[in-house]
């Protein structure tokens, strides 16, 4: 089991442009999120998925979308970039909902915008 | 206003010290999460506490859940160079809610 990919690990945008953060797991999780990391913060959820078909806002959903077409993928898509996207991008998965099972981590995705 | 607030921020001490961080809230938790993130990586799950008053040991790492439920604390003795990193406290107030991280305590060991 490869657990939780994420590509690219690094990348570097312009503001406006736009780009997909790909996020996949082996592991035949229902469950699926996407999180950001700032510096000296904790993780803040962007969007979640319960399912194949079935997406929700988190915490701070402005400036991302998500879909999730298949129980493996869950991509991350920023459509105009701005400096304030500048951050650590995690995906997770859990077998269950949240709290109920451990929830795996990918090894993230580093975004700088200038 | 953060939900779980952790405590220390930063800590380091010498290998072979005990420490204790904390993780602090005004709101009940039906459960909280200690995860352990090293650089450049995500982090990962070190246990779970759904019980009030429980307790839970892992090799030298001892948790506690506050007998109230809105607190949480990690116990480390005899600290070695491998515990370094960032630890993160997360919980869910009602079962099916979505989980809240603490901003972390960055715990640096010294040889």
């Amino acid at each position: 089991n490869a657990g939780v990919t994420q590509t690219p690990k690094f990348r570097i945008l312009k503001i406006g442009q736009s780009m997909t953060l790909q996020c996949a797991q082996d592991m035949n999780h229902n469950y699926m999120y996407w999180y950001r990391q700032d510096p000296g913060m904790g993780l803040k959820l962007i969007y979640y998925s319960v399912g194949a078909g079935i997406t929700d806002k988190g915490e701070v959903p402005n400036g991302y979308n998500v879909s999730r077409s298949t129980t493996e993928d869950f991509p991350l898509r920023l459509e105009l970039a701005a400096p304030s996207q500048t951050s650590v991008y995690f995906c997770a998965s859990s077998p269950l909902g949240p709290g109920s099972n451990e929830q795996f981590f990918g090894p993230g995705t580093r975004l700088t915008v200038l | 206003t953060q939900l779980l607030e952790q405590s220390p921020q930063f800590l380091s001490i010498q290998e072979g010290e005990n420490l204790t961080v904390y993780c602090n809230s005004s709101s009940v938790f039906s459960s909280l999460q200690w995860y352990r993130q090293e650089p450049g990586e995500g982090p990962v799950l070190l246990v779970t506490v759904v019980t009030g008053g429980e307790v839970k040991k892992l090799k030298r790492l001892t948790f506690q859940f506050g007998d109230a439920r809105k607190d949480s604390s990690l116990h480390i003795t005899a600290a070695q160079t491998g515990d370094t990193g960032l630890y993160l406290c997360a919980g869910e107030r009602n079962r099916d809610d979505k989980i809240i991280f603490g901003k972390g305590t960055r715990l640096h060991i010294l040889p």
